[in-house]
Parts: C-alpha cells; sequence; structure tokens
C-alpha cells in the first residue's frame, strides 16, 4: 500500500541555517503531496503541498518540489528562525485511498538563536 | 477564516468512563475525520466521516465509536476509557482539494 518515510528527528540547528527535510513515498498512481506543521501545544496546519509532478509547494519561505521520478517531496527552507521550531509532517493523498491523507512519523526541529 | 474547534484542550478521565470528545467546525466540510497523536506512531486515523449518519473505520478503531449527527459536528466515544487510550486526539475536517484543517487538539489522560 501506499506510505511515506520523512527522516527521523531531531534536528537541531542554528537560526540562520539551511534547512532540509527529506521525505520519500511509495504510492500508486499520481498522488497529492502535503507537508504539515505542529506547533508546540497545538494542532497541524497545512504548510505547503503540490499536487502533480514538478510543482513547487512554498508558503513562509519553506518549498518543496513534488518529483515523480525520485518519489521525493523534500522540504527545504534557507534560513530558518527560532520561530520555525515544530514538528513537520509528510503526507499524501491517493485516490486509490478514498484521498485519506497517508502521513510520516513526523519530524521534529529545534532551531538554536 | 477556516475554524476547527475541540470541545476540550486537557480531559482527565477514571479507567472504564465514558468519555465524548466534540469537534465543530464551521467549513461546511462534508469529510472529517479523529486521529490520535503518539510519541513515535505519528498520526493514526480512528474514524473518519463523509457525510451524515455516514462513517468508515479508519486504522484503529477498537475501543472507539462516533457520531454524526449535524454535518458540522462530529464525536469520538471512548465506550470505556484505558489506560493506553490516553493520547492527543486531533479532529479534522476536509475541503474538496483535499486539505485537511485541523483543531487544536484534545490532549486525554485516563488513570
Amino acid at each position: 500500500g501506499d506510505s511515506v518515510t520523512q527522516m527521523e528527528g531531531p534536528v537541531t540547528l542554528s537560526e540562520e541555517a539551511f534547512l532540509t527535510i527529506n521525505c520519500t513515498y511509495t504510492a500508486t498512481g499520481y498522488p497529492s503531496l502535503f507537508w504539515y506543521v505542529q506547533y508546540p501545544g497545538e494542532g497541524l496546519q497545512l504548510l505547503l503541498k503540490a499536487t502533480k509532478a514538478d510543482d513547487k509547494g512554498s508558503n513562509k519561505g519553506f518549498e518543496a518540489t513534488y518529483r515523480k521520478e525520485t518519489t521525493s517531496f523534500h522540504l527545504e527552507k534557507g534560513s530558518v528562525q527560532v520561530s520555525d521550531s515544530a514538528v513537520y509532517f509528510c503526507a499524501l493523498s491517493n485516490a486509490g485511498n478514498n484521498r485519506k491523507l497517508i502521513w510520516g512519523l513526523g519530524t521534529s526541529l529545534a532551531v538554536n538563536p | 477564516d477556516v475554524k476547527v474547534t475541540q470541545s476540550s484542550r486537557y480531559l482527565v478521565k477514571r479507567t472504564g468512563e465514558k468519555v465524548f470528545l466534540e469537534c465543530v467546525q464551521d467549513m461546511d466540510h462534508e469529510n472529517m475525520f479523529w486521529y490520535r497523536q503518539d510519541p513515535g506512531l505519528g498520526l493514526r486515523l480512528i474514524y473518519f466521516s463523509y457525510d451524515v449518519k455516514m462513517k468508515e473505520k479508519g486504522d484503529i478503531p477498537e475501543g472507539y465509536s462516533v457520531s454524526r449527527e449535524k454535518k458540522e459536528r462530529f464525536s469520538l466515544i471512548l465506550e470505556s476509557a484505558s489506560t493506553n487510550q490516553t493520547s492527543m486526539y486531533l479532529c479534522a475536517s476536509r475541503d474538496s482539494p483535499q486539505t485537511q484543517y485541523f483543531g487544536p487538539g484534545t490532549r486525554l489522560l485516563v488513570l
């Protein structure tokens, strides 16, 4: 069945460092891909998404490109801030799964000043 | 602005109690979801509903039931709470482009 694998955390960075969180997927057909973020003590919120191959999702300085050839959707940010400290979840949605979200396990990011 | 609310942020219950977790969305979405979130296990789908009075089991429905009497409200019921149901419970609703909108979560402790 469909699955999502993302890099294990925790990831610890200094402010202004470059961030990459890897996400790869296994799916039949043409899934949509998502990154959600969960700030401490809160629910999840959509960070960005891409619905077809080569699409780039972007928001708040974060970017991710839907790469069908490598089945990847890596999250990047050029210069992280302390306020980016959160847990990041990669997910996919596929017509074959009733469009339910298939989730990665989450990657915790801590940014130090 | 999109809004999903959950009835409690924190709950403490005793083993064997019946527990109701309420979720309300104001977006007229047809699809609603209940997840639990545990360290190292990510988000696991308990139940979802694709319309009023319609429900479908997710990956871990055992020990839970749900109710969807009105479009905006989706309730999760723990018939007889057990300590292994101590968790964070997250409700979400979904619009047609597949984006799920989450509530703030309910942290449940079962003693």
